[in-house]
This record gives C-alpha cells, sequence and structure tokens, in this order.
C-alpha cells in the first residue's frame, strides 16, 4: 500500500495563479481531510470529507475548493492564489464504520506552496 | 474559544527521560491524539487517550486527566531519531481535531 500520496511536493505560484494539489490514497478509507501548516501554529482544518461527493467546510475554507468524485482522491483547488496561502498543505485520511467516533488520521507527505 | 497549548520547545538528553505537557479547552471532548513529526516530514500517530489514565506504548507513554483537561507525553530512553515536534490534538464535540502548535524537541548527545 502506497498509503497517502501527495502531488506536487512543491510548488511556486505567482499571485492571481490557480493550481489543484493532488491527494490520493489506496487504504479504502471514508474520511478525508485537507489541512495547512503554518510556522508556528497548529494544522488548520481547510475541508474534509466523509465519503464520495460529500464535502464540508472547515476551519479555514475560504479561498479554496475541493471534490470527491471517487473514495481514492480528494484534490484541492487554489482559484486565486494569495501571499497567505503560502504555507505547507497536509492530506490526511482514515476510516469509520460508524459516525460520531473518532478514528487516526493519516497524513501524507504534504505539499509546499510558495506563493509570490 | 478553542485551546491547545504546549511548551514551543524542549531540550533533553540521549537516554533521559522526557515528559512534554499539553493542556487544552474545547468545546466537548472526543478524545486526545499524540503525533510526531519530523522536520519536512508528514505527522505519524503515536497514542491515542479517551479515558483518564495512562497508556504505555514501548519507550512512549500518554496520560491524560479530564478534569484537569491535561495531558502528557513521556518519552524514555531517549534517542537521536525521536529529535522531531510532538503534536497533541483533542477532538471536540464535532469529532474534528483542534491542533497544537507542536513542541519542538532537541536532543543531545
Amino acid at each position: 500500500n502506497a498509503g497517502v500520496t501527495q502531488t506536487p511536493k512543491f510548488r511556486i505560484l505567482k499571485i492571481g495563479q490557480s493550481m489543484t494539489l493532488q491527494c490520493a490514497q489506496d487504504m479504502n478509507h471514508n474520511y478525508m481531510y485537507w489541512y495547512r501548516q503554518d510556522p508556528g501554529m497548529g494544522l488548520k482544518l481547510i475541508y474534509y470529507s466523509v465519503g464520495a461527493g460529500i464535502t464540508d467546510k472547515g476551519e479555514v475554507p475560504n479561498g479554496y475548493n475541493v471534490s470527491r468524485s471517487t473514495t481514492e482522491d480528494f484534490p484541492l483547488r487554489l482559484e486565486l492564489a494569495a501571499p497567505s496561502q503560502t504555507s505547507v498543505y497536509f492530506c490526511a485520511s482514515s476510516y469509520s464504520s460508524t459516525s460520531g467516533t473518532v478514528e487516526t488520521q493519516y497524513f501524507g507527505p504534504g505539499t509546499r506552496l510558495l506563493v509570490l | 474559544g478553542q485551546n491547545i497549548d504546549q511548551p514551543t520547545e524542549m531540550t533533553a538528553t540521549e537516554g533521559a527521560i522526557v515528559q512534554i505537557n499539553c493542556t487544552y479547552q474545547t468545546s466537548g471532548f472526543n478524545g486526545l491524539f499524540w503525533y510526531q513529526q519530523h522536520a519536512g516530514e508528514a505527522p505519524t500517530f503515536l497514542s491515542y487517550n479517551v479515558l483518564d489514565g495512562l497508556e504505555e506504548k514501548g519507550r512512549f507513554s500518554s496520560f491524560l486527566s479530564r478534569s484537569k483537561g491535561y495531558s502528557y507525553l513521556l518519552l524514555k530512553e531517549l534517542q537521536m531519531k525521536d529529535s522531531a515536534s510532538y503534536l497533541c490534538a483533542v477532538a471536540d464535540s464535532n469529532y474534528q481535531l483542534i491542533w497544537g502548535a507542536g513542541t519542538k524537541l532537541i536532543i543531545k548527545p
């Protein structure tokens, strides 16, 4: 199993450009998450999904969009990049057999994004 | 508001024991996680506590007191490879994780 994979590993964007951060998992997990991690700050939840076709906003969703057309893939879209979006982005997944439970999240290697 | 507090940085000596504390104030509590994150890498799961008490897993142990909003991670027989950041995260009433900023642990020979 590859676990959670993310591409690209590193990207430089100009202000106003758009891009998609890719995330895939091969563990048949139903839950998937996108976080950003800024220096000296805790991980912040951007969006999450509890299954294919279902997504919901996290703590910091502004400037981002997601889709979940399959169980395996959960891409994150930045439409108009801004310097405030410079960060390290982590995708994670977990499996929950019932709603209202907390399960271990498994993380991808991250995408380092620099917006200039 | 929701808040997780951890020391920013700690230093310890190889072979010694170190305790990393975490205090939390959250809207609801559905468990507390500890993750390890080496520089430039992804967080990896270490432990999960939902009931009061001590959970031991090899060289690592994690303690929880829900009444005090307090947890600690205890690392014994420190090795150089334990140099990393240690992240505390609490599952709130919506089962979403609220993350602390992490404690950077520096191990000296």
